[in-house]
């Protein structure tokens, strides 16, 4: 049950748009549909960003956008804004029937 | 609304147990599998481990496997994690999360504020 790898950090100007990478293997990630991205900010619990690999829950803005090739799931935020600053957390359902998470990403807006 | 209200937390000495609970409001809980997730201080996100709807179907992260167990009371839409032989590396805020259906394969989809636990002699 090895983590899924993310870059432990990226960055962007208001209004730019950033992606962040997250990989896995074909027991996980490459395996199945169902890779989910959440938001963390500072003390809070996590949010749901998405699921299914590009599915976005309601309420969740269309700035945010998911997609996998391969092995490589990504999160696509455009049009950065002051609060997207955050950790974001990338989870794969695996072939053993757990969920394995990404180390994790914190995002600073410059 | 949808809400997760997690509890039972405190500090622990190596060895102990100790139980987590998870009172759910504002969706029909016994419809949907539901997580536990942990986050060690200052550190990422770790799955512990996940039941199914009816309770039928359960499965753990490797590194508690053997120690935890996860339940739950459809009656009363409470969600449990009984924690024994705990050790220092357990220590962490404590999430639970409902599925986003009634399976294992559901991801994470609304979690909990937290509960933490500190094992510490």
């Amino acid at each position: 049950q090895s983590a899924l790898t993310q870059p432990a950090s990226v960055s962007g100007s208001p209004g730019q748009s950033i992606t962040i990478s997250c990989t896995g293997t074909n027991s996980d990630v490459g395996a199945y549909n169902y890779v989910s991205w959440c938001q963390q900010h500072p003390g809070k619990a996590p949010k749901l960003m998405i699921y299914d690999v590009s599915h976005r829950p309601s309420g969740v803005s269309t700035r945010f956008s998911g997609s996998k090739s391969g092995n490589t799931a990504s999160l696509t935020i455009s049009g950065l804004q002051p609060e997207d600053e955050a950790d974001y957390y990338c989870s794969s359902y695996t072939s053993s029937s757990t969920w394995v998470f990404g180390g994790g990403t914190k995002l600073t807006v410059l | 609304q949808v809400q997760l209200v997690e509890s039972g937390g405190g500090v622990v000495q190596p060895g102990r147990s100790l139980r987590l609970s998870c009172a759910a409001s504002g969706f029909s809980f016994s419809t949907y599998a539901m997580h536990w997730v942990r986050q060690a201080p200052g550190k990422g996100l770790e799955w512990v481990a996940v039941m199914s709807y009816d309770g039928s179907n359960k499965n753990y992260a490797d590194s508690v496997k053997g120690r935890f167990t996860i339940s739950r009371d459809n009656a009363k839409n409470t969600l449990y994690l009984q924690m024994n032989s705990l050790r220092a590396e357990d220590a962490a805020v404590y999430y639970c999360s409902s599925a986003m259906g009634p399976y294992y394969y559901y991801g994470l989809d609304v979690w909990g504020q937290g509960t933490t636990v500190i094992v510490s002699s």
